[in-house]
């Protein structure tokens, strides 16, 4: 048990199906981030919530659309992705955002057909 | 820009030491590393801030050198439950952090 808790575990859609990633966080922490995680590359930080306002958007494409109704959960709203979309979508939580350590979820598995 | 982590891979036996690197082109303010299994979650090891300290886990301790921007993690005397990927993460002024491509860790009986 991490304390950070995504569902599902695995996804499989087609590029037209709209599905959303849900991640809740039970450590009282208020930043929350969404980092996508492709074989042999370095995680890849998509969103980051402070207090549920959006502090960072990395140039991620509008097909991805992130939802923080407060501080303990975090949405990842997807559709009409692309197969390269296809990876390990991490939630993480920290105390405050900038140097505080993160504490992952185990990730959604998302397979894009 | 990403940090650079070497080796991309280590295989070594129960009882031996292993050392991971990770270099940046860019100051740094900070630097984290996180061990990732097989389908669970990276899990957070330490956070080193400059000023060149040195921290240690058990026997995994790391140093950070910011005059030449990178960060050693030191396993010492593995366990087979130090198998895993290694993640460093580095941050600079804009404190975000931005991961290395990681170092695959097998610790074989």
């Amino acid at each position: 048990e991490t304390g950070v808790t995504q569902t599902p575990r695995h996804l499989v859609m087609g590029m037209t199906n709209k599905k959303s990633l849900k991640c809740e966080q039970h450590l009282g922490h208020n930043a929350m981030y969404w980092y996508k995680q492709s074989a042999k590359k370095p995680l890849e930080l998509m969103f980051v919530y402070s207090l549920e306002e959006r502090v960072e958007n990395n140039s991620v494409p509008s097909r991805f659309s992130p939802e923080c109704p407060n501080s303990s959960h975090l949405f990842l709203h997807l559709h009409t992705l692309q197969p390269e979309d296809s990876a390990l979508y991490l939630c993480a939580s920290s105390q405050e955002t900038g140097v505080q350590p993160q504490h992952f979820g185990d990730g959604t598995r998302l397979s894009i057909l | 820009q990403q940090p650079v982590q070497s080796p991309q891979a280590v295989i070594l036996r129960e009882g031996e030491d292993a050392v991971i690197n990770c270099s940046s082109s860019k100051a740094l303010y900070s630097v984290h590393w996180y061990r990732q299994k097989h389908g669970e979650a990276p899990v957070f090891l330490m956070i080193l801030l400059k000023g060149g300290e040195q921290k240690g886990h058990e026997k995994i301790s790391a140093s950070f050198n910011e005059k030449k921007q990178q960060s050693s993690l030191y396993l010492t005397a593995s366990q087979l439950s130090y198998s895993g990927t290694y993640f460093c993460g580095t941050s600079g002024s804009a404190r975000q952090l931005t991961f290395g491509s990681g170092t695959q860790l097998t610790v074989l009986p």
